[in-house]
Parts: structure tokens; sequence; C-alpha cells
């Protein structure tokens, strides 16, 4: 398996712009996670769906961020407008409900940069 | 809530020391137990896990042993490599629950 695809893996915009990640998870994962990494705050989850439905969004920070999952191979996080505090790396994860302990594959990540 | 407390970094050693990051947790039921690793400018990667009290999870020479009665799970292992360098996070998962709570990661530097 390719593992969970994220594109791109950098990005840099100025601020105001809008930014779409995109995330592609492991085939035939029901669980998909968006997550925030900084050197201040760490690892925050901002958004979790399963199948293809939000089921927590209690971590997305302001409404400039907004994500989406239109079908089960594919899912967009936005930011619009973005800001310079925004930049971070943020990560999408994936995982089957068909096991017993639940573990989460990362891909390798976005880098952006809102300058 | 649950939470996860691991040691705080960094830790810097030399090539083939003993390495220990204390991780220990809270939770409102039974969880499942995770050590994850980061390696520069990569994504997180699962490392080993453990079910149930008194599973061992080991990979690549880590081990980490579940220990309900002390409610931790501490990651050792024998013999660090310059390439073992990355930042390591315990994480758990609450029984029907499919969110993990990480700890803060431990950073781990391992000179030549």
């Amino acid at each position: 398996d390719a593992g969970v695809i994220q594109s791109p893996r950098h990005e840099v915009t100025e601020m105001g712009q809008e930014v779409t990640l995109r995330c592609k998870p492991i085939s035939g994962h029901d669980y998909l996670f968006w997550y925030r990494q900084t050197m201040m705050r760490g690892l925050e989850l901002l958004i979790y769906f399963n199948n293809n439905v939000p089921i927590d969004d209690s971590g997305m920070p302001e409404d400039r961020f907004s994500a989406k999952m239109p079908n089960a191979s594919f899912s967009t996080l936005k930011i619009q407008p973005s800001e310079p505090r925004d930049s971070a790396v943020y990560f999408c994860a994936s995982s089957s409900d068909r096991g017993t302990s639940y573990e989460q594959y990362f891909g390798p990540g976005t880098r952006l940069t809102v300058t | 809530g649950d939470s996860v407390t691991q040691m705080e970094g960094p830790v810097t050693l030399s090539e083939e020391a003993f390495l220990t990051i204390n991780c220990t947790y809270t939770a409102t039921g039974y969880p499942s137990l995770f050590w994850y690793v980061q390696y520069p400018g990569e994504g997180l990667q699962l490392l080993l896990k453990a079910t149930k009290a008194d599973d061992k999870g080991s990979n690549k020479g880590f081990e980490a042993t579940y220990r309900k009665e002390t409610t931790s799970f501490h990651l050792e292992k024998g013999s660090v490599q310059v390439s073992d360098s990355a930042v390591y996070f315990c994480a758990l998962s609450d029984i029907d629950d499919y969110k993990l709570s990480f700890g803060a990661g431990t950073t781990v530097t391992v000179r030549a």
C-alpha cells in the first residue's frame, strides 16, 4: 500500500490567501484525522471523519478553517483567509475499526508557511 | 478526560547507551497504548503498541510494557544508534474511542 498521501508537501503563501491541503487515506480505512503540529502547541487534533462524515471538529481553531471529505479516498483542509499564525506542519492520518487497537497511520505532512 | 504525560526532553545520549523514556497515562476506560516515532522532516510512524495489561510491545530493539497498576508504558532500548535520533510520542486510545491522546513528545539525540 502507498500509505497516506498528502499534497503539497510544502506550501508558501501570503497572508490573506486561501490555502487548500489535500489527503488521500489508506484504501479501506474509514477514519481520517487532520492534525496540526507546531513547536509551541505540539500535536493538535483538528477534526476527524468516520465514513466521510465529520465526527468531531472541536479542535478546528476558528471559522477560517474548514474540512471536507467528499468520498472515501479524498479529504481537504482549507484555510481562508490564511494568517501567519497558521504556519505549521499539517498531518493527515487514517485508521480502520476492523482491528482492536485503532492505531493511526500518518502521512508525511504539509509544511505551511504564511508570510 | 484521557491524558498522557511523558518525560520532557531533550535527551542526548552517546551511541550504545541505554534509553528510557517515561510515559504515564490517565484514562477512564481500558486503553490501548502506543509509541510513535517522528524522524526529522517526516510524519509519525507507529513504533510499537500494547492493548492489554502486561502486554509487551517491541520493534526495532525498542520495548514497552503495559503496566496497569502504575498506569505506565515506558519506552526502553538497550543500545541506541545515531539513527534512533528522533522525537518519540506516547499515545493512548481509550476503548471504543478512535481518537488518540498524545504526549508532548520527547526529542532524543544520539551522538556518535
